[in-house]
């Protein structure tokens, strides 16, 4: 059975240091890869999506980044945080038919 | 463009009553629908989907949800609401012929009382 990991859970980091978060997928092959933030508990925003490595599409230009450097790694970055990158952030894994997407478990970024 | 309104922020319901959480969405061409559930501080778990064929989709722990393309909505509904349903329920799209993008709504948060 396929299975989604992100890491780390939880994030405190001071505004203007760098961010690395990091999902992996278990059980499929080239999957589609999604970032997805969640602010203040409710709506979801898609950030970042993936197709295969190395093909990342942005929907919204953001102080964020995100890379795909193997088929079930997906990446979220950024050089320097803001506040308002606080939220909590979501990677998601869906099949070629595009059917369905299933979620890790998330990971709470909190810029202090 | 594609996009997802949830009208309600929370829903209130009785234990053992029936409940309903609203969904519309806007999409061209064919939609694929979806209604996810998340508790607190988790990710979204997957209920149900609509992609083709009957409008009345059944999913988990006794959601069903009907899909209406007049009035391009899909609501999720159960005949019986439990304490355990209280959460936050989120509707997405997708466009059948457009992307891999999913699109999801606010959400509304679900409040069954004892």
């Amino acid at each position: 059975s396929q299975t989604i990991h992100q890491w780390p859970a939880t994030l405190v980091q001071p505004v203007g240091s760098p961010l690395s978060l990091e999902c992996t997928v278990e059980g499929t092959s080239n999957p589609n890869l999604y970032w997805y933030r969640q602010a203040a508990g409710r709506g979801l925003q898609l950030l970042f999506y993936s197709v295969g490595i190395g093909q990342i599409s942005s929907e919204v230009p953001q102080n964020l980044s995100a890379s795909r450097p193997q088929d079930r790694q997906f990446i979220l970055s950024s050089k320097k945080l803001l506040l308002s990158d606080s939220g909590f952030y979501l990677c998601a894994w869906g099949g070629l038919l595009g059917n369905t997407i299933y979620f890790g478990e998330g990971s709470w970024l909190t810029v202090v | 463009a594609q996009s997802v309104a949830q009208p309600e922020d929370q829903v209130n319901v009785a234990e053992g009553n029936p409940l309903t959480v609203k969904c519309t969405y806007s999409v061209s061409g064919n939609p694929y629908l979806f209604w996810y559930v998340q508790y607190p501080n988790r990710g979204l778990q997957f209920l149900l989907k609509y992609i083709t064929g009957d409008n009345l989709v059944k999913g988990s722990y006794g959601f069903e949800a009907e899909f209406n393309k007049s009035q391009t909505s899909f609501h999720l509904k159960k005949p019986s609401a439990l304490v355990s349903d209280s959460a936050l329920y989120f509707c997405a799209v997708r466009a059948s012929n457009t992307g891999n993008q999913f699109y999801f709504g606010t959400g509304t948060s679900l409040t069954v009382i004892p």
